[in-house]
């Protein structure tokens, strides 16, 4: 059973592009998270989502920032028009069914450089 | 909205000693508290998940401990070895949707 795939492992991209970010979970994991790891800061969650649902994006900004976790495939962060600030690492978590007795497997992230 | 404070930022110690890592938390209403290890740009892997109505949990060398009434945790990592360099995390769940509050992580180096 392979774990939490994240791809790419490093993307760079330049002001204004735009970045998307790919999570496939654990098999049979219907549950996936999202958290950005700032430089010097710790991580912080963005979103969560279920198949075809967004449950809880509170933690992700208002503009540029949106996610999808489809039917089919892997969950998708995607970042618009990205600025300098958008730089970190971001870590897709899997679950299986949401539940708090349920441990979170991550992902090896996606290191996100903007020039 | 929780908080979470791990002190100190770095330690360094000799190989074989016996440690403690301290993690603290500012609401105790969590659902559970995890520990994680992270290596020098890899990912996270979980090392232990303690329930809210359990006191203590145990893997090999490691034992983590939780208090929720004066919002502590701590890791206990027995005989330490270099290979435990790596940066230690502990996190709450809070609310139903299980997501995770983090502390900035202590960032742990053992010594030949």
């Amino acid at each position: 059973n392979a774990g939490v795939m994240q791809n790419p492992r490093h993307l760079v991209r330049r002001r204004g592009q735009e970045a998307r970010l790919r999570c496939s979970p654990m098999k049979g994991h219907s549950h996936v998270y999202w958290y950005r790891q700032l430089p010097e800061e710790g991580l912080k969650f963005m979103v969560y989502l279920q198949k075809e649902n967004i449950i809880d994006e509170s933690g992700m900004p208002k503009e540029r920032f949106s996610a999808e976790f489809p039917k089919e495939g892997p969950s998708i962060l995607r970042i618009q028009q990205v600025v300098r600030g958008d730089s970190a690492a971001y870590f897709c978590a899997s679950q299986v069914g949401g539940r708090t007795q349920e441990t979170q497997y991550f992902g090896p992230g996606t290191r996100l450089l903007v020039l | 909205k929780q908080e979470v404070t791990q002190i100190p930022a770095a330690l360094s110690v000799p190989e074989g000693e016996n440690l403690v890592l301290n993690c603290s938390f500012t609401d105790s209403a969590i659902y559970n508290l995890q520990w994680f290890r992270q290596d020098p740009g890899k990912g996270l892997t979980s090392l232990l998940l303690i329930q809210s109505s359990q006191r203590e949990q145990t893997s090999g060398r490691l034992n983590a401990s939780l208090d929720k009434s004066s919002g502590r945790s701590t890791l206990y990592i027995a005989a330490s070895q270099p290979g435990d360099s790596a940066t230690y995390l502990c996190a709450s769940a809070t609310g139903a949707n299980s997501k995770l509050t983090f502390g900035k992580g202590i960032t742990l180096s053992v010594r030949p």
